[in-house]
């Protein structure tokens, strides 16, 4: 079956420009997660949906970061005024439950100039 | 401090032998436990589930150990194809990584 799917794969980004990364989860998972990964890190939580509800956002590292799920389903995450410090891969993961395992898609690599 | 830490590497394993390493993290109220895999460029992939009992898959076998919070990989009759970074992660619900650990196996 199809597995989780982000778009753009690439986008680049001029700085204070406002970008949208969009994930397409597993059909019928009910939780969505965001990380962001720096080149030879793992991937750290940015925030994590239950259903069209964000359970923990605490990852999220400043307010001009804003994700939403609204339907349950596809989620978007959002970076207003984007900054250098921004430039990374933003990786989308769903899963059955939310306490299992969880499979994530290929992600979105950010760069901003 | 990182709540899961790990060996960056690398570490270079001849064909065919057999390497281990583990990862240690510091919330002990984490309940689940797994392994990934990342190749360069690549997304994460679930190699394998951490049971507190221990399990194995194929030539990839791994170890929880609660008190000591550690949990362990070890790869036999490892491959070309295994060269990867191991991600080790745990958590309650929400997930952290590890920085992960290369292994780079070689002819």
């Amino acid at each position: 079956g199809a597995g989780v799917s982000q778009s753009p794969r690439y986008k680049v980004a001029k700085r204070g420009q406002d970008v949208a990364l969009r994930c397409d989860p597993i059909s019928g998972h009910v939780s969505l997660f965001w990380y962001q990964q720096a080149l030879g890190q793992g991937p750290e939580f940015l925030t994590y949906f239950q259903n069209e509800a964000q359970l923990d956002k605490s990852g999220l590292p400043s307010d001009r970061f804003f994700a939403e799920r609204p339907e349950g389903s596809v989620s978007t995450l959002k970076i207003q005024r984007t900054q250098q410090e921004d430039s990374a891969v933003y990786l989308c993961a769903s899963s059955p439950t939310g306490q299992d395992e969880q499979f994530f898609g290929p992600g979105t690599r950010l760069t901003v100039l | 401090r990182k709540e899961v830490e790990q060996d960056p590497g690398p570490f270079n394993v001849p064909e065919g032998a057999t390497v281990a390493f583990n990862c240690t993290y510091s919330n002990s109220a984490s309940q689940s436990f797994f392994w990934y895999r990342q190749d360069c460029r690549k997304e994460p992939k679930l190699l394998m589930s951490v049971y507190s009992s221990g399990n194995e898959d194929g030539r990839f076998t791994a170890q929880l150990n609660r008190a000591s919070q550690y949990i362990s990989l070890l790869i036999r009759d490892s491959k070309l194809s295994d060269s990867a970074t191991y991600l080790c992660v745990g958590g309650r619900g929400k997930l952290q990584f590890g920085a992960g650990t290369q292994v780079v196996v070689t002819p």
